[in-house]
């Protein structure tokens, strides 16, 4: 039973381009979560979604990022016009439901130069 | 004041001692509490997972948490230098948000 997805592992961008960071939830998972990382920092939930629906996108930036979980196919976290602040790992997390243990994907490293 | 505290370490042990791992937490709403490990460059890794106070073991390790006092802890026996990762601990009240300390750097020495 394949974890939890993500690719790419790294990711470089300059400034001012746009960063697609794909995750493959857990089979049978359709609840998926992400998370930001930065160094020496703990995880900062970012989004909550299930197919098709975002339930909770409190702890993403307004401006520039976006979250979406077809119906088919990975979710994807967007970023446009990246800046050097966006530099980060990014965890996907997935859950059979809501109130389940959260199993983690090994996450995408974005740097920005 | 963060809702979850966690001393980031980093933690030096000898190999083969008692590891105490803990965090505390202010909202009272939490009523599971995670462990997880995460090596270098690597993603976090379910350890633990207790619901409510009390204790929780397996194999080496034991979860342990006290709710009137918002304290929980992780113990490692026989510490092994393949223990050595950064140990994060997650509190959730049962909506689907984990709130995350900053994790503590553990490094067994061999």
């Amino acid at each position: 039973n394949a974890g939890v997805m993500q690719n790419p592992r790294h990711l470089v961008r300059r400034r001012g381009q746009e960063a697609r960071l794909r995750c493959s939830p857990m089979k049978g998972h359709s609840h998926v979560y992400w998370y930001r990382q930065l160094p020496e920092e703990g995880l900062k939930f970012m989004v909550y979604l299930q197919k098709e629906n975002i339930i909770d996108e409190s702890g993403m930036p307004k401006e520039r990022f976006s979250a979406e979980f077809p119906k088919e196919g990975p979710s994807i976290l967007r970023i446009q016009q990246v800046v050097r602040g966006d530099s980060a790992a990014y965890f996907c997390a997935s859950s059979p439901g809501t109130k389940e243990t959260q199993y983690f994907g090994p996450g995408t490293r974005l740097l920005v130069l | 004041q963060k809702e979850v505290e966690q001393d980031p370490g980093p933690l030096s042990v000898p190999e083969g001692a008692i590891v105490s791992l803990n965090c505390t937490y202010s909202n009272s709403a939490f009523q599971y509490f995670m462990w997880y490990r995460q090596y270098s460059r690597k993603g976090p890794e379910l350890l633990m997972y207790t619901y409510s106070s009390g204790n929780k073991e397996d194999g080496r390790f034991t979860a342990q948490v006290d709710k009137s006092s918002k304290y929980i802890s992780l113990f490692i026996r026989d510490s092994q230098p393949s223990d050595s990762a950064t140990y994060l601990c997650a509190c959730f009240s049962g909506t689907y948000k984990y709130i995350f300390g900053t994790g503590t750097r553990l490094k067994v020495l061999a």
